[in-house]
């Protein structure tokens, strides 16, 4: 089953904040962050691993609630470098291979 | 060095050919996958080696068949291509099997587009 990202868009300023978040039906057991710049490949950010865990990466954080089925990327006065399609995606284990499947995306605009 | 190199980077091509894509990973790494990005930006598994053996096989036409002749490599042949088919291709690699908690490594994408 697809998580499901919110919002759809957004657009900054530089040196603004954002939140993207990203839920899921089912239950999660890890939560995985991607960035693809247009016309790039996507490039990974981090992985959640337990319910409540936050990590860094840059001005980028997130945070994941296990409970609420629930993860969010924080960005933290944003530069024009984080601008791109955020994915956040939700893994299981298929027939001994990892089997990510991402939301939608968000697209992130941060203007000068 | 490129870490997962795929070629070409553009195929375009008339409807009912056959092409292939090739990809081609220097990690070391024992997986490999194919995903499918449509042109609302949604990226779909669609295949997954393990060691060249096929893992993972989602609901794809059998137009479609991935072929890895070592773990270094995973092709991706396309037969009779139909319009539907245009997209951009991505192949993956990551380190360890039988983990679900394992970053991918994604090479450059083939953008296909059928006529």
């Amino acid at each position: 089953q697809q998580p499901v990202q919110s919002p759809q868009a957004v657009i900054l300023r530089e040196g603004e904040d954002a939140v993207i978040n990203c839920s899921s039906s089912k239950a999660l057991y890890s939560v995985h962050w991607y960035r693809q710049k247009h016309g790039e490949a996507p490039v990974f950010l981090m992985i959640l691993l337990k319910g409540g865990e936050q990590k860094g990466h840059e001005k980028i954080s997130a945070s994941f609630n296990e409970k609420k089925q629930q993860s969010s990327l924080y960005l933290t006065a944003s530069q024009l470098s984080y601008s791109g399609t955020y994915f956040c995606g939700t893994a299981r284990l298929g027939g001994g291979a990892q089997k990510l499947v991402f939301g939608q995306g968000t697209r992130l605009t941060i203007n000068p | 060095d490129t870490a997962v190199s795929q070629t070409p980077k553009y195929l375009v091509t008339q409807m009912g050919n056959d092409k292939s894509i090739k990809c081609e990973q220097n990690l070391g790494h024992d997986t490999m996958y194919w995903y499918k990005q449509d042109s609302k930006k949604f990226l779909k598994i669609m295949f997954s080696y393990n060691n060249k053996e096929l893992i993972i096989n989602e609901t794809v036409p059998n137009r479609f068949s991935p072929k890895s002749p070592d773990k270094a490599h995973l092709n991706l042949h396309i037969n009779s291509l139909e319009l539907g088919d245009s997209a951009v291709y991505f192949c993956a690699s990551s380190q360890v099997p039988n983990s679900d908690n394992e970053k991918l490594f994604f090479g450059s994408g083939t953008q296909l587009s059928v006529l």
